[in-house]
C-alpha cells in the first residue's frame, strides 16, 4: 500500500545542519518531493528528486535517496531561524497520480 | 508566491450549509488538484482535473464535488457541511501531469474552512 512516514519533531541549534528523514513504501514511486509549510501559509515546493537519482543538491539543501531501503532525507546546511517550519515528504508515481504526504516534521531552530 | 491563487482565504459557516472554494492555477498549467489538510487526517488528496476533465479521485466524500472550467480555474463545492469538514483546503496545479519534469505540483495558500 501507499504510506509515507516521518518523525514528527526535530530541534536544532542555529548554524547546525538539520537532517529530516522519510520512509516510503511504494517502490514504484518515481518522484519524491519535499515541501515546506510555515505557520498560516501554504505548501512551498523546496526540492524534488527522481527515482533514478541518488542525490540532489540545491544551495543549502541536499536530498539523498536510498531506493533499496526506500529512505529519503533532506539535509539543510547552516540552519537558520527562518527555516523553522513543517517539512513534508511526498511521493508520487507521476502521470495523473496524486501526491501521498507524510505527516510532516516540525523543525524548531533555537539560538 | 507559487502563482496559484485561492479564494476566499477564510470561510466560516454553519453545519448543513454549502460553500464553494475557488482556485486559479498558474498561468499555462492544465491540471488542478484539491487536497484537504486536517489535524487528524493530515494532507489527503481529494480530486484532480486535467484540461476540464476529471482524471483521478481520492478520498473525496459524496457531499463534495468539483469542476474545472474552460478557463482552467476550478471550484470545489462542499455541501451538507459537518463539523468534521473544518480543515485547510489546498489547490495545486501542474503543467502537464504526463510529461516528466512538468508534473510538479505547486500549491496555493489554501482556504481555511471553519464549520460551527
Amino acid at each position: 500500500g501507499e504510506d509515507v512516514e516521518q518523525s514528527l519533531f526535530l530541534s536544532v541549534r542555529e548554524g547546525d545542519s538539520s537532517v529530516i528523514n522519510c520512509t516510503y513504501t511504494d517502490s514504484s514511486s518515481t518522484y519524491l518531493y519535499w515541501y515546506k509549510q510555515e505557520p498560516g501559509a501554504g505548501l512551498q515546493l523546496l526540492t524534488y528528486i527522481f527515482s533514478n537519482m541518488d542525490m540532489k543538491q540545491d544551495q543549502r539543501l541536499t536530498v539523498l535517496l536510498n531506493k533499496k531501503d526506500k529512505h529519503l532525507s533532506l539535509r539543510i546546511a547552516d540552519t537558520q531561524t527562518g527555516d523553522s517550519a513543517i517539512y513534508f515528504c511526498a511521493e508520487s508515481m507521476g502521470g495523473y497520480n496524486k501526491l501521498i504526504f507524510g505527516a510532516g516534521t516540525r523543525l524548531a531552530v533555537h539560538p | 508566491d507559487s502563482g496559484v491563487t485561492q479564494t476566499p482565504k477564510h470561510l466560516i459557516t454553519a453545519t448543513g450549509q454549502r460553500v464553494t472554494l475557488r482556485c486559479s492555477p498558474r498561468s499555462g498549467d492544465l491540471s488542478v488538484y484539491w487536497y484537504q489538510q486536517s489535524l487528524d487526517q493530515g494532507l489527503q488528496f481529494l480530486i484532480q482535473y486535467y484540461n476540464g476533465e476529471e482524471r483521478a479521485k481520492g478520498n473525496i466524500l459524496e457531499r463534495f464535488s468539483a469542476q474545472q472550467f474552460p478557463d482552467l480555474h476550478s471550484e470545489l463545492n462542499l455541501s451538507s457541511l459537518e463539523l468534521g469538514d473544518s480543515a485547510l483546503y489546498f489547490c495545486a496545479s501542474s503543467a502537464d501531469p504526463l510529461t516528466p519534469r512538468t508534473d510538479t505540483q505547486y500549491f496555493g495558500p489554501g482556504t481555511r474552512l471553519t464549520v460551527l
